[in-house]
């Protein structure tokens, strides 16, 4: 496909439980994103990834949030032991360095229940 | 990055122009406004970025004040896919990076 792919498009979850979701960016896009969104809210910035380095991981709320990106493309965050207030929707973005413009993906929403 | 002010809502009617502000008057000389918007269960969408000079493109165009404390996005011909939520950011360097977004306006555009 031609935009940023995510996968699951939803996901329950029970609460203490473990979580991956997956990004696919678009072919060359060296510049990886992934921001949450509460309802009502704009995204939450929470890390940027250049090429396989996280080059900006400030937003990540607490050490249960993790991400990695092995070979520079598809990305995965991982939530540990998850709680209510990690429900939101995920959201992943690619862009070519140095560009204005990103592209955001569909997003994944997660539910903890 | 500085902050925006945004309206929290606004109305158009379909085929009107829509004018949506922002006010960013803390903005340094580096940094650019930029804005996205985002359709309902859908991720945000770049629409246009200036730096001082207004600009245009085939979706909107911005008009910076000579100041650059406050910016206008105008959709010339609303349309109902335009219902949105639209966000102004402004930040330092060209390239994408942690984007800091606000509430937006939301902009409903109706028949």
């Amino acid at each position: 496909g031609a935009g940023v792919s995510q996968t699951p498009s939803n996901k329950v979850t029970e609460k203490g439980k473990y979580v991956e979701l997956r990004c696919d960016p678009i072919s060359g896009h060296t510049a990886l994103y992934w921001y949450r969104q509460s309802l009502g809210q704009g995204p939450e910035f929470l890390i940027y990834f250049q090429g396989t380095g996280a080059a900006d991981d400030s937003g990540l709320p607490n050490d249960r949030f993790f991400a990695v990106r092995p070979e520079g493309s598809v990305s995965t965050l991982k939530i540990q032991r998850t709680e209510r207030g990690d429900s939101a929707v995920y959201l992943c973005a690619s862009s070519r360095t140095g560009a204005a413009e990103a592209f955001f993906g569909q997003g994944t929403r997660l539910t903890v229940v | 990055d500085a902050k925006t002010t945004q309206p929290t809502s606004m109305d158009c009617a379909e085929g009107r122009a829509a004018n949506l502000p922002c006010n960013h008057s803390t903005i340094s000389g580096n940094e650019y406004v930029y804005w996205y918007r985002q359709i309902h269960s859908q991720g945000p969408q770049y629409i246009i970025h200036g730096l001082k000079n207004n600009e245009t493109n085939e979706m909107a165009s911005l008009i910076i004040t000579e100041d650059r404390k406050s910016s206008t996005l105008i959709l010339p011909h609303a349309t109902l896919r335009d219902t949105a939520v639209y966000y102004c950011i402004v930040r330092v360097a060209k390239g994408f990076q942690k984007l800091v977004f606000g509430t937006g306006t939301r902009l409903l555009v109706s028949p």
